[in-house]
């Protein structure tokens, strides 16, 4: 299996600075048809999780484009231009290259 | 509009089968590309994947977890079956539906919890 592994796991942000997360890979992301399947989940307090960003940086419909992803191979980071109180929650990685898709442990995301 | 829901019993005792339903709306499991899973996440955890099934049937399981479940559709009443057997506490969690090409739309989730 894949293992994801998030840093940090806990991010402290003043409301309208930047926030950044790092997701690594134990292994390559690159699939076989040249794709790289890393997404990002967003899972505000007591809600379920919601698509952000697929295919490492392209935003789901909806998503604010405060929200960024870069990366490739075994390193990508996900991050937020100016974090607005809407933001705070636990953010996750997630490979969808191979089976079993696998999670990052979960950065949790608050206001100092 | 796409929406996932999914039901199923909130309290099941340790070997039973527990059977959760995801009813889904706004896509068809007939559609190219297109699946539907399911995701757990215990009290306070991370998320865990559990299992998908795609348009053309076919089916993907965690491995740790394969030997006790199974996942099945019933396109026509865009629903997709998932069932574990011999639970355990350990199983204790929210149980999340998701569908489309990628995770993109996710159901509430249901609160299951396995105590005797």
């Amino acid at each position: 299996d894949i293992v994801m592994t998030q840093t940090p796991l806990s991010s402290p942000v003043t409301l309208g600075q930047p926030a950044s997360i790092s997701c690594r890979s134990s292994q390559s992301l690159v699939h076989s048809d040249g794709n790289t399947y890393l997404t990002w989940f967003q899972q505000r307090p007591g809600q379920p999780p919601r698509l952000l960003i697929y295919k490492i940086s392209d935003r789901f419909s909806g998503v604010p484009d405060r929200f960024s992803g870069s990366g490739a191979g075994t390193d990508f980071t996900l991050k937020i231009s100016r974090v607005e109180a809407e933001d705070v929650g636990v953010y996750y990685c997630m490979q969808a290259t191979q089976f079993p898709r696998t999670f990052g442990q979960g950065t949790k995301v608050e206001i100092k | 509009q796409i929406t996932l829901k999914e039901s199923g019993p909130t309290l099941v005792k340790p070997t039973q089968t527990l059977t959760l339903t995801c009813t889904f709306s706004g896509f068809s499991l007939s559609t190219f590309g297109v699946g539907v899973g399911w995701i757990r996440q215990p009290p306070g955890k991370a998320l865990e994947w559990l299992a998908l099934i795609y348009w053309n049937d076919d089916k993907r399981y965690t491995p740790s977890l394969k030997s006790r479940l199974t996942i099945t559709k019933d396109t026509p009443k865009n629903q997709v079956v998932l069932t574990m057997t011999n639970v355990d506490p350990v199983d204790t969690a929210t149980y999340f539906c998701v569908g489309g090409r990628g995770f993109d739309y996710w159901g509430q989730g249901t609160l299951v919890t396995v105590s005797s």
